[in-house]
């Protein structure tokens, strides 16, 4: 079966330190892969997807980057954090291609506070 | 699509009660539709989907309703139990894309005892 593990579970980091969160997938495939932010009491904001190894597609500008240097394992960092930066940030992963089965499963999530 | 930077709209309801949640979709092309509930501090996981050529899917006490005509998509859940407090989130995909669902901006559902 397959699995997404996220860590850290929680996090404070201060303002302008870096950061680096890790989502690793087991079980599957190439699968697509995608990184999340979820403000408090707000919705899905989606910040990069992945449907390969060093491919990368940004939807939204910030002082974020993803990389994923294994085919199961993606990465989300930051030079400098900001205060925006606080939320809670999801993994998930979906099998790409297959007709008619296209959810996304998610990752624990990580609880980032920036002060 | 609605805009993730607004706070959630919310529902209250009472235990036993039944719930409809909605969800306005944006794109009249999309095929598949699926609910999420993410409870407090976790993930989002996966409750039910409907593809665009049904219109009712029904699950284990929750069912989906998709009205492709004014694009809407609802989950009703029955005898609504206070473990189904949580956000629910729609989301639409177009097959054949990218693949990249579209989220709706979630409701709160909170089950008074």
């Amino acid at each position: 079966s397959q699995t997404i593990h996220q860590w850290p579970a929680t996090l404070v980091q201060p303002v302008g330190s870096p950061l680096s969160l890790e989502c690793t997938v087991e079980g599957t495939s190439n699968p697509n892969l995608y990184w999340y932010r979820q403000a408090a009491g707000r919705g899905l904001q989606l910040l990069f997807y992945s449907i390969g190894i060093d491919q990368i597609s940004s939807e939204v500008p910030q002082n974020l980057s993803a990389s994923r240097p294994q085919d199961r394992q993606f990465i989300l960092s930051s030079k400098k954090l900001l205060l925006s930066d606080s939320g809670f940030y999801l993994c998930a992963w979906s099998v790409p291609g297959l007709a008619g089965d296209n959810e996304q499963f998610f990752g624990p999530g990580t609880r980032l506070t920036v002060l | 699509g609605e805009s993730v930077g607004l706070h959630l709209p919310t529902l209250s309801v009472q235990e036993g009660d039944n719930s409809i949640i909605n969800c306005a979709y944006s794109n009249s092309a999309s095929d598949y539709f699926i609910w999420y509930k993410q409870e407090s501090g976790k993930g989002p996981q996966f409750i039910i989907d409907i593809r665009s050529n049904m219109d009712k899917r029904q699950g284990q006490r929750v069912t989906v309703l998709l009205n492709k005509t004014v694009k809407h998509l609802s989950l009703q859940i029955a005898a609504t139990q206070p473990g189904d407090s949580a956000v629910y989130f729609c989301a639409e995909i177009l097959s054949g894309g990218s693949y990249i669902p579209t989220f709706g901006r979630g409701t709160s559902l909170i089950v008074h005892p």
